[in-house]
């Protein structure tokens, strides 16, 4: 079965501040999601990388995939209190690669 | 364009009774999956269905969870007995395939408390 393991598991920052989470794997992905979850609300996708060293962004996140499709990071750029939630990445795993495996998440906590 | 809808959003139950949820999942998404999140844990997938056939199943455990998908558009997950360590998120998402290439859209879950 296909780990995914985020780091940190909690981070708890400034407003303003910059940080970065990472995904990383001993598995080659297909491809990589990431998600944000608020409490008491279902996670929700903000992006799919696919290609190798694929670098997207989105406002003030930039998501990269590792060259070798092993690993991912999200960076946050001046973080607002708006930003604070469980960040999960996923990716498909088994055999058929069909379905989708999530990661443990890290928590992030942004203080005004 | 409606989300996923889930009921029940809360239900507390005594540790050996029975509990249902019911997911209904996007108009047209062919795949559906039942997420268990514990506290402070991203989901860990229990079933999935691809129309009304299961993909993956193995992290069921099938001993007292049970789920089915009806016609390929609703589904229902049971639990029979309740154990308190099923204290958990149960969330449902549907997309238009499985994998990683297309999105998955969740409910709002149903937070279980057995008690």
């Amino acid at each position: 079965t296909q780990l995914l393991e985020q780091s940190p598991q909690f981070l708890s920052i400034q407003e303003g501040e910059n940080l970065t989470v990472y995904c990383n794997s001993s598995s080659v992905f297909s491809s990589l999601q990431w998600y944000r979850q608020e409490p008491g609300e279902g996670p929700v996708l903000l992006v799919t990388v696919v290609t190798g060293g694929e670098v997207k962004k989105l406002k003030r996140l930039t998501f990269q995939f590792g060259d070798a499709r092993k690993d991912s990071s999200l960076h946050i750029t001046a973080a607002q209190p708006g930003d604070t939630g469980l960040y999960l990445c996923a990716a498909p795993s088994g055999g058929s690669n069909y379905k989708l495996t999530f990661g443990k998440g890290t928590l992030l906590t942004v203080n005004p | 364009e409606a989300g996923v809808a889930q009921s029940p959003r809360y239900k507390i139950i005594e540790k050996r009774q029975s509990v249902a949820f019911w997911c209904n999942p996007i108009s047209g998404h062919a795949t559906l999956y039942w997420y268990q999140q514990i506290l402070g844990q991203g989901p860990k997938l229990l079933i999935q269905f691809q129309n009304n056939g299961v993909v993956d199943d193995s992290q069921l455990p099938k001993d007292r969870f049970s789920a089915e998908r009806l016609k390929g558009v609703d589904s229902t997950l049971k639990i029979q007995p309740a154990k308190l360590e099923d204290s958990a998120v149960y969330l449902c998402a549907s997309s238009l395939a499985g994998g990683g290439y297309t999105e998955a859209f969740f409910g709002q879950g149903t937070r279980l408390t057995v008690v």
